[in-house]
Order: C-alpha cells, then structure tokens, then sequence
C-alpha cells in the first residue's frame, strides 16, 4: 500500500528555520515527481514546491529563495527545508505524489501544521 | 491559470442533484492529446484532499458513479447526482496543464 506520512512542522519563530519530511511507503521516491502544497487555516490549498524524478526542482513565486525541496534515497523520504519564515507561511503543509508527468495527486499525506509566531 | 469555482457554496437537500462549477483564465484543453488537465477533489475537515476525477471526467476507482465530470475548455463541472449525507466537504478543481505550477480553484463548501 502506497503510504506518505508527514513530519517536522511545529511554532517557530519569524525568520526561523523548519524542515519538514515525508517519508514514502509502496513506491520508491526517486521514480516519481513529489509535491508538497500548503493549505492556511480556514482557506484553500496552494502549491508550494515540486521535485521531479530526474532532479529539477520548482517553487511557487512566493517561497522562492527561502524554501528548498529535496529527497534522501535511501530513506525515501521527501524534504522541505523552509528559511526565513514568514507569519504568512502558517498552513498545514501536505506531500503528495504526483501521477506521471501530470501532477494531479492520488496519494497524499495527512499533513503537518507550521505555525509561524513571535 | 486562475481556477475560479462557483458558487462559493451551496446547499443541497439529501438525494437532489448538487452542480459545482470551475472557470479557467485560460484553456486546459491541450489539443495534441485532446486531454482537458484538469482534476476535482474532496476535502472532509482534519483530512487531505481526496482525488475524485481526473482528466475533467475519469472517475477515480472507487469513487461512487453519483460523482461525475464534464466539460471542455475553459468551462467545467462537477455533479453529484444524488446528495448523500457523507458528500458534505469543501470540493476544489485543480488545472495541471501547467504542471509544475497547479493551480486550485478557491473551493465550495456543499452542506446539507
């Protein structure tokens, strides 16, 4: 059974640092493009980053310079390392994987709450 | 793209047809496959998004057939035949043409 489950998010501080992971069960984390999307409280889902198989990276504009998506092999687990954080940053954050090429997402995580305040 | 969903909620007796619709700023219609690129999800409160269709209409499996997608375009919709008590949650299109970058629409609220 495919499985991603989401760790890492917690209260930080403005201008902190986080790094959330999303370790994968039933696929191999390399083989497949993976997405982290954000929803903040009380309102829709936003895309943040994604990583393609073949290692290329993409932010949304928003995060760009300040966040950093990653994967470890041979944990196959997904990463998001979040820099200067922003009060504007607080959502639960969701890892998804995406469906070939096309990133619409069958499987998703139970997501992580990051909580951005002084 | 700018997914632009309507009405931003809706109430529906229990058995009647609820009709959710999704505007795109441009078309998701790729037309060297004829695919629209566009996706709907479910989403319960404390729980992620669940994909219902993809593709403007393949339903995903196991979800039940009152679910169903159309259209073409720029235009969509998404129809729950008959409203069951379980279907309450915040529905959202999704557009992927221009994956990486997806875009959501801003989501319905369906109640009771």
């Amino acid at each position: 059974d495919v499985q991603l489950v989401e760790s890492g998010g917690g209260l930080i501080q403005p201008g902190g640092s986080l790094r959330l992971s999303c370790t994968v069960s039933g696929f191999t984390v390399s083989d497949i493009y993976m997405t982290w999307v954000r929803q903040a409280p009380g309102k829709g889902l936003e895309w943040v980053s994604t990583l393609y198989s073949v290692g290329s990276t993409h932010y949304a504009d928003s995060v760009k310079g300040r966040f950093t998506i990653s994967r470890d092999i041979s944990q196959n687990t997904l990463f998001l390392q979040m820099d200067n954080l922003r009060t504007e940053d607080t959502a639960v954050y969701y890892c998804a994987s995406c469906s070939g090429d096309s990133c619409y997402s069958a499987y998703w995580g139970q997501g992580t709450l990051v909580t951005v305040s002084s | 793209i700018v997914m632009t969903q309507s009405p931003d909620s809706l109430a529906v007796s229990l058995g009647e047809r609820a009709t959710i619709n999704c505007k795109s700023s441009q078309t998701i219609l790729y037309n060297s496959n004829n695919n629209n690129y566009l996706a709907w999800y479910q989403q319960k409160p404390g729980q992620p998004p669940k994909l219902l269709i993809s593709w403007a209409s393949t339903r995903e499996s196991g979800v039940p057939d009152r679910f169903s997608g159309s259209g073409s375009g720029t235009d969509f919709t998404l129809t729950i035949s008959s409203l069951q008590a379980e279907d309450v949650a915040v529905y959202y299109c999704q557009q992927y043409l221009s994956s990486p970058q997806i875009t959501f629409g801003q989501g319905t609220r369906l109640e009771i």
